[in-house]
């Protein structure tokens, strides 16, 4: 069946590079994303990629994707206090469904 | 636009009792999707609603049932709770029959509590 793995902490300096690690085990999926969660609120879209897509970079966000080794990572450049939330890895599989697995989350602690 | 709505924003019930989880999608999306997020884990798939109908559905058992109106807004009920029901209720909503959700967006969530 679909699973998705994530370290659950990370803990950076302010100023420095985060890189959170994803693996999952469909190899039908068609789309990846990351999402961010702070405290009390809901999920927010980060960035996503195609399966068919090496790296995809966002302003301080680069996503890399292996898909031999069905591993996606994340990396935050010159993290920041505001970045510290839980983040979530997440796939939607292709076959003919909507439906999103999620990773258990990440959660990235920003020390100043 | 107010993005996604959910109501109410937090709920306590008795086990054994039935509850409604209410999601007005974003402006323009027609298509609303639940998630079941249970303290420390990532969202697990309910089921999604597309055009009124139940497009797909997650491991959740028959307790759980919903509803999309003709406004494309939509109810979750679960009957008989349980104690594991205790959970962040997250809607998501976006556009159209898609593969991908990525231009799905996630409401702030009930959070429902089972005593």
């Amino acid at each position: 069946g679909e699973d998705v793995e994530q370290s659950l902490f990370l803990s950076v300096r302010e100023g420095d590079s985060s890189v959170i690690n994803c693996t999952y085990t469909d190899s039908s999926s068609t789309y990846l994303y990351w999402y961010k969660q702070e405290p009390g609120a809901g999920l927010q879209l980060l960035t996503y990629i195609f399966s068919n897509m090496d790296m995809k970079q966002d302003q301080r966000l680069t996503v890399l994707l292996n898909k031999k080794d069905k591993h996606l990572s994340l990396r935050i450049a010159d993290t920041q206090t505001g970045d510290s939330a839980i983040y979530f890895c997440a796939e939607t599989e292709n076959t003919g469904g909507f439906k999103t697995i999620f990773g258990a989350g990440t959660r990235l602690f920003v020390k100043a | 636009d107010a993005g996604v709505t959910q109501s109410p924003t937090h709920l306590i019930k008795t086990r054994g009792q039935q509850v409604t989880l209410r999601c007005s999608p974003k402006s323009g999306h027609d298509t609303v999707s639940w998630y079941q997020q249970a303290l420390g884990q990532g969202p697990q798939f309910i089921f999604q609603y597309y055009e009124e109908e139940e497009r797909q559905r997650g491991n959740f058992p028959d307790r759980f049932s919903g509803h999309q109106f003709p406004n494309y807004s939509s109810e979750l009920n679960v009957n008989a709770l349980l104690l594991g029901d205790s959970a962040l209720y997250l809607c998501a909503s976006s556009w159209g029959d898609r593969l991908m959700n990525t231009e799905a967006f996630f409401g702030q969530g009930t959070r429902l509590t089972v005593v």
